[in-house]
């Protein structure tokens, strides 16, 4: 069974300076995609970025990127020149390529805060 | 830009009685999904639908738990005998068959069982 590990319950980063939020997983798989979703305080689930398993290189979304390393099941968010609408919780996932199996394994979350 | 929507946004309910979650996916979207957050605590899958029947189900998706397209627009999940540990957010997610790994959220129910 796949797993997701998020072993930073709560971050604090100063406005404007570079934050990295980890992940880790476990899984057999070797076609698989992985995902980080912020919540903010309305709950609502966002998509940030995506990255696909047989790509080796990095995915980036203007200030937020990923460090991606198969090897090492590790699957990183660097969120530069953070800002205040960037306080929320930030939640990594995890989804089989497998045809039929299309659900996220999500894991626990870290809890974001942008201080002024 | 096109957007699941779900209704109601809060849904109280006393325990043991039935509720119904509804959600209008992205209208070209095929494959949808519902979602389990218990506060303070991981999003968990409860379910994926896929051409008028159900694809996968979780564990947490029992006997009480049943979901339904009623028509060509929503999306609906049913909970027969509500419970006090049902008490979550319920997030309904739709997906393209182009690319039917990132999945589009509504912005939840949160259901209350006194």
């Amino acid at each position: 069974a796949q797993t997701v590990t998020q072993s930073q319950p709560e971050m604090s980063v100063q406005e404007a300076e570079t934050v990295t939020l980890s992940c880790t997983y476990d899984t057999s798989e070797n076609n698989y995609y992985l995902f980080w979703y912020k919540q903010p305080p309305s709950r609502q689930m966002i998509l940030v970025i995506r990255q696909e398993a047989y790509k080796q290189q990095n995915a980036t979304e203007n200030r937020f990127s990923v460090n991606f390393q198969k090897a090492a099941k590790s699957f990183s968010l660097k969120i530069s020149d953070s800002q205040l609408g960037d306080t929320a919780m930030y939640f990594c996932a995890f989804m089989r390529g497998t045809s039929g199996t299309y659900k996220y394994i999500f894991g626990t979350g870290t809890r974001l805060k942008v201080l002024a | 830009e096109p957007e699941v929507t779900q209704t109601p946004s809060h849904q109280v309910t006393q325990m043991g009685q039935e509720v119904i979650l509804r959600c209008v996916p992205i209208s070209n979207h095929l494959y949808f999904y519902w979602y389990r957050q218990i506060l303070g605590q991981k999003v968990e899958f409860l379910v994926s639908f896929y051409n008028n029947e159900i694809s996968e189900k979780s564990e947490i998706f029992d006997d009480q738990f049943s979901v339904e397209r009623p028509d060509g627009s929503n999306f609906t999940l049913k909970i027969r005998s509500t419970k006090l540990e049902d008490s979550a957010m319920y997030f309904c997610a739709s997906s393209r068959r182009e690319a039917i790994n990132e999945q589009f959220f509504g912005p939840g129910t949160r259901l209350t069982v006194l």
